[in-house]
């Protein structure tokens, strides 16, 4: 099975600080993804890499960067953290192409708070 | 602009109810739509489903795409507890890189005892 891992599921941080949420996926999937779920807004794409030290903006990456130096890996960073950017926090990927069909494998998430 | 609705927003039904969710999708060169359910904080694939108008079956889950009226229906027969959660559909175009995933809000279901 795909296992894609995110570093922390509850996180906790000041205003100002930079945060790094890390995500790992084990299968070897070119695309990687991180969005933003929020009640009554759903899922928002901030940003999506198709390939190592590629990256395209998603819908909403104000106050975002990511980062991936290796395949497995794609990190998100809020450079100095704000109370908006309170939210759960998905990573997930998928094969190119035909990734379609098999949909794409999300990890369990974090719960960032910014007080 | 393109958007995918689904509805009910939430439901609640009891043990072994038949229940249907809803999701109509405007999606300029439209592709092919995704059913996911979310359990806690993970979503996990369910169907794809495309114009072909195919049926999709899972179990007691089945679910099925009209392309005619632009919607799609999730149907779950015998409801368990185990079924409650949030379904969200997502309609993707020919981009083919699935960048361009257009989310519904989710249905929330609740199954009780």
């Amino acid at each position: 099975d795909v296992k894609v891992t995110q570093s922390s599921r509850y996180l906790v941080k000041r205003t100002g600080e930079k945060v790094f949420l890390e995500c790992v996926q084990d299968m070897d999937h070119e695309n990687m993804f991180w969005y933003r779920q929020d009640p009554g807004l759903g899922l928002r794409l901030i940003y999506f890499s198709y390939d190592v030290k590629m990256k395209e903006k998603g819908d909403i990456p104000e106050g975002y960067s990511v980062s991936r130096e290796k395949k497995e890996r794609f990190s998100l960073i809020l450079e100095s953290a704000s109370t908006n950017q309170t939210s759960m926090y998905l990573c997930a990927s998928s094969l190119p192409g035909t990734g379609l069909t098999r949909g794409l494998f999300f990890g369990s998430g974090t719960q960032l708070s910014v007080l | 602009e393109d958007k995918v609705v689904q509805s009910p927003l939430s439901l609640v039904v009891h043990e072994g109810d038949t229940v249907t969710l809803n999701c109509s999708y405007e999606v300029t060169n439209f592709r092919s739509l995704l059913w996911y359910k979310q359990e806690k904080k993970a979503p996990t694939f369910l169907f794809m489903l495309t114009s072909s108008g195919i049926e999709k079956k899972s179990g007691r889950l089945s679910s099925i795409l009209d392309k005619k009226e632009l919607f799609s229906i999730l149907n779950i027969t015998a409801t368990q507890t185990g079924d409650s959660a949030v379904y969200l559909c997502a309609g993707t175009d020919n981009a083919g890189n699935n960048r361009k995933l257009i989310w519904g809000l989710g249905t929330s279901l609740a199954v009780n005892p």
